[in-house]
């Protein structure tokens, strides 16, 4: 079974930059797996960052970056801001229709 | 502009099943897939299914094999997603999102606001 990985928690300082990354148990994570990336926030719907690796969904600040890191995909977040602080999920396309979602990063910013 | 639009929250006894729909407008329903996504109590999002609503053909995640349907009424541009013999762990908010695939690009483009399914005895 296909699990996809990501830090369970991080923290980071207001103004300052973090990488949240995700991977897969059995493979290299790359452009051809879509890689996108979620906020959630309690009581919403998922909330789109990037998508497609790189490209950020409208009207999502310009602090929040995607791409490729080695083996594994990313988020970064330059300049975190105290109302960054929140669950990220990434997701991977699978191919035939699927998709696997990891477990999900709680960010703490302090 | 581009609406999923789910039914309410439901209770439901364990061994049961829900059924759930999903309500697309502002755009051509059998042109875009739909998925489901859920969140459990407690945990992260967890991919379900997939529909093209053209065809009607689907996909389940192997956890969900067995015990998730997905049908569609095209007339009503309704997408509905049916969990069988639901269990306490099914308590969750049940997300429907439409798929954009085309030109390289790949992502989940709108959300449904989410449905509330609690299992409880």
């Amino acid at each position: 079974q296909t699990v996809v990985t990501q830090e369970s928690s991080f923290s980071v300082s207001p103004g300052g930059t973090v990488t949240l990354t995700c991977g897969l148990s059995s493979d290299s994570v790359s452009t051809n797996f879509h890689p996108s990336w979620y906020q959630l926030t309690p009581g919403q719907a998922p909330r789109t960052l990037v998508y497609s690796t790189n490209i950020r969904s409208s009207g999502v600040p310009d602090r929040f970056s995607g791409s490729i890191l080695g083996n594994k995909a990313a988020l970064t977040i330059t300049g975190a801001q105290a109302d960054d602080e929140s669950d990220y999920y990434c997701v991977l396309f699978l191919g035939s229709g699927i998709w696997v979602f990891g477990g999900g990063t709680k960010l703490t910013v302090l | 502009q581009v609406q999923l639009v789910q039914s309410g929250a439901e209770v439901k006894k364990p061994g049961a099943s829900v059924k759930v729909s999903c309500k697309a407008s502002g755009y051509t329903f059998t042109s875009y897939d739909i998925n489901w996504v859920r969140q459990a109590t407690g945990q992260g999002l967890e991919w379900m299914a997939w529909m093209t609503p053209n065809s009607g053909n689907t996909g389940y995640a192997q956890k969900f094999q067995g015990r998730v349907t997905m049908t569609r009424n095209t007339s009503i541009s309704t997408a509905y997603m049916e969990l069988s013999s639901l269990r306490s762990e099914d308590t969750a908010v049940y997300y429907c999102a439409r798929y954009y695939g085309s030109g390289g690009i790949r992502w989940f483009d709108s959300w449904g606001q989410g449905t509330l399914v609690t299992v409880s005895s």
